[in-house]
């Protein structure tokens, strides 16, 4: 069984602090892993994707990943209210193009 | 609005009802996947589509459960005689030839 899995949280950090969410993952032949932000009620929205082993940054996000240790990591830098949201890693499976979720950390920032 | 459509979005049913929801791609987009979605939960495959054939499906899709995509262009996904475990999110996402996914809307679905 293919599995992705995150700390269901509540992570709470206060405004302007980093935000650090994990994500481990089972599929050694996975290659692509993705993180998406989910609001209440609404539908995920891609956040960053990471292929490679090492650090991705895209403004305030970095996704990190460490294939030998099947982790891949979001930092959040400044984090704003609007960040409070549930966010979810997501991997592909092997060579497909197939995405297990993990279950996603709730993340509440507050001012 | 080039985004994912998905419709209708929101569907209340009785048990035992069929149900069909609409996905409209992003137009340059070949794939597009089905998942469902429970509280609290992670998104679950369902299954998706390269142009008009289905490659995948998942064991949760289970015989009452249908989906296709005619001309390689909008995707139906139906279910028959629906129970009270059906009730989720149902999301549908296309990519283009590589493996990043977005997300339409959804369509929730009660079943009463």
């Amino acid at each position: 069984q293919k599995e992705v899995e995150q700390n269901s949280g509540p992570l709470s950090v206060p405004e302007g602090a980093i935000a650090s969410l994990n994500c481990t993952y089972s599929d050694r032949g996975s290659q692509s892993f993705f993180w998406y932000r989910q609001y209440s009620g609404k539908s995920p929205e891609l956040i960053m994707f990471i292929y490679s082993n090492g650090d991705k940054e895209d403004g305030r996000f970095t996704a990190q990943l460490n294939k030998a240790s099947q982790y891949v990591s979001l930092l959040i830098r400044d984090s704003q209210p609007s960040d409070s949201a549930t966010y979810l890693c997501a991997v592909n499976v092997g060579n497909t193009d197939k995405l297990i979720f993990g279950t996603g950390t709730r993340l509440q920032v507050f001012p | 609005d080039t985004g994912v459509s998905q419709n209708p979005r929101h569907k209340i049913t009785k048990r035992g009802q069929n149900v069909t929801f609409r996905c409209d791609p992003i137009s340059e987009h070949n794939r597009l996947y089905w998942y469902r979605q429970t509280l609290g939960q992670g998104p679950e495959f369902l299954t998706y589509f390269q142009n008009e054939a289905q490659l995948e499906k998942s064991r949760l899709l289970s015989d009452r459960f249908s989906a296709e995509r005619p001309k390689g262009s909008f995707s139906t996904l139906e279910i028959q005689r629906t129970e009270q475990g059906d009730s989720a999110m149902y999301l549908c996402a296309s990519s283009p030839p590589s493996d990043t996914q977005y997300f339409g809307p959804g369509t929730r679905l009660t079943v009463l």
